[in-house]
């Protein structure tokens, strides 16, 4: 069965402290795995995507399939970088699962 | 162009009430999918079409159901609200191709007394 887990579901750094947020995944075919980012009273959106391997924000994750997972990393954490990010994998065909989801907080 | 739009924001029912929730989009996608939001369980794919005419079911669709008779709409109906579908729901669309990216909507809020 296709799954994505967040273990934390809330994290909470310094500003400018470095920043990982975990992601791992279950799937048996290749995956397109995402990182999606709800900042407080906006919409969900996209946040970067394996496949474009882009830095966004000063964010990067890398697709780890040996360990089948997707962290998403900043070395230097922002306060406006405070929101809900979740990690979602798509399995082909457009269906798209999400994991629970991980509340960062920067404080100042 | 208004993306993804969702109605209403806010309703609230008592259980047994019917209700749909409106999703349309304007930017030609042909995938079109519902979430719903809980605390605790992250977003949990309801139902999702791949193009009008076409339907799935997600990771919990008991209780929903969808039709897509037009590429823009994709209707999410409660035919007999019951407490455990109070949630925040999100529809989202996006086109075709490899990975493609998901736009969601505002958000649709309904509580079931």
């Amino acid at each position: 069965a296709q799954r994505v887990t967040q273990p934390e579901k809330l994290l909470s750094v310094f500003k400018g402290a470095p920043v990982e947020l975990k992601c791992n995944y279950s799937y048996s075919g290749s995956p397109e795995l995402f990182w999606y980012v709800q900042y407080s009273r906006q919409r969900l959106q996209l946040l970067l995507r394996h496949i474009s391997r882009e830095s966004i924000k000063g964010f990067t994750a890398d697709l780890n399939k040996g360990e089948t997972s997707f962290h998403l990393k900043k070395p230097f954490a922002q306060e406006e970088d405070s929101a809900m990010y979740y990690c979602a994998l798509s399995t082909g065909g457009f269906k798209t699962i999400f994991g629970a989801g991980t509340r960062l907080f920067v404080k100042a | 162009n208004a993306g993804v739009t969702q109605t209403p924001k806010f309703q609230v029912l008592k259980t047994g009430q019917s209700m749909t929730l409106q999703c349309a989009q304007d930017m030609n996608h042909e995938y079109m999918s519902w979430y719903r939001q809980d605390p605790g369980m992250g977003l949990r794919l309801i139902h999702y079409s791949v193009g009008a005419g076409i339907t799935d079911q997600g990771e919990v669709p008991n209780g929903y159901n969808v039709s897509r008779s037009t590429t823009e709409d994709f209707p999410l109906r409660l035919l007999s609200a019951a407490p455990s579908q109070t949630s925040v729901y999100f529809c989202a669309s996006a086109t075709s191709g490899v990975a493609g990216e998901l736009f969601f909507g505002e958000g649709s809020r309904l509580t079931v007394l």
